[in-house]
């Protein structure tokens, strides 16, 4: 079956920056693209970007265009991204999630990373 | 950017009665509208895509209606699973933005 398994939660200084990973399993990896969904507490879900897993190309929010960057590794069919120059505003649920192009839609989605900016 | 709004925020319904969300669009968005459940600590999870669509799985109580900018989601026969928040979105896929919507929250009246 489908599975998108995150890395674990993090504690980051402001400034710093911070790498979520995002294994999948069960589907071919190249064939989809994943993309990047946080949720700060108590606010609305917020698109980052997505990773055409098979070429390798990315497009991000222009919210996060400069500070976000993800990559994939097709070898160990992982996902990562990174954001950097993290603020307390950062903090947030990270999620990854496949893009079902034929339904248009996030079919799967990853458990979350918790990421936490604290001085 | 396209800005989804829902409503309302919280509705409050009684177990076994029909629950009805509303969606808005600031712009058209033809058919691009998905929705989503959210239970607390867990991943949204896929319901309604296409408008009206129901993803795999996903009972027959659930179902999606609209197009352009006013969308729909009813929950007929409401059980105790069924309480939770659900989000709707938009997506373009060129430019590429995806956008949600604030959240209904459905509680147990």
């Amino acid at each position: 079956q489908v599975q998108l398994v995150q890395s674990g939660a993090e504690v980051r200084k402001p400034g710093a920056s911070v790498k979520v990973s995002c294994k999948t399993s069960g589907y071919a990896f190249t064939t989809y693209a994943v993309h990047w969904v946080r949720q700060a507490p108590g606010q609305r879900l917020e698109w980052m970007g997505w990773i055409n897993a098979g070429t390798g190309t990315t497009r991000y929010s222009q919210k996060f265009q400069g500070r976000v960057t993800i990559t994939r590794d097709t070898s160990a069919t992982t996902a990562y991204m990174e954001l950097s120059s993290l603020t307390s505003e950062d903090t947030a649920v990270y999620y990854c999630a496949r893009w079902y192009n034929g339904d248009g839609s996030f079919d799967y989605w990853g458990q979350g990373s918790l990421v936490t900016v604290s001085s | 950017e396209i800005v989804m709004t829902q409503s309302p925020a919280t509705l409050s319904v009684s177990p076994g009665e029909r629950a009805i969300l509303s969606c808005r669009a600031s712009q058209s968005v033809s058919s691009n509208l998905v929705w989503y459940q959210q239970k607390p600590g867990q991943a949204p999870r896929l319901l309604i895509y296409g408008a009206s669509t129901r993803a795999t799985g996903i009972p027959a109580r659930f179902s999606g209606s609209g197009s352009g900018t006013e969308f729909t989601l009813t929950i007929s026969s409401l059980q105790s699973e069924d309480f939770a928040v659900y989000y709707c979105q938009q997506y373009n896929n060129w430019p590429p933005m995806y956008t949600f919507g604030q959240g209904t929250k459905l509680e147990i009246k």
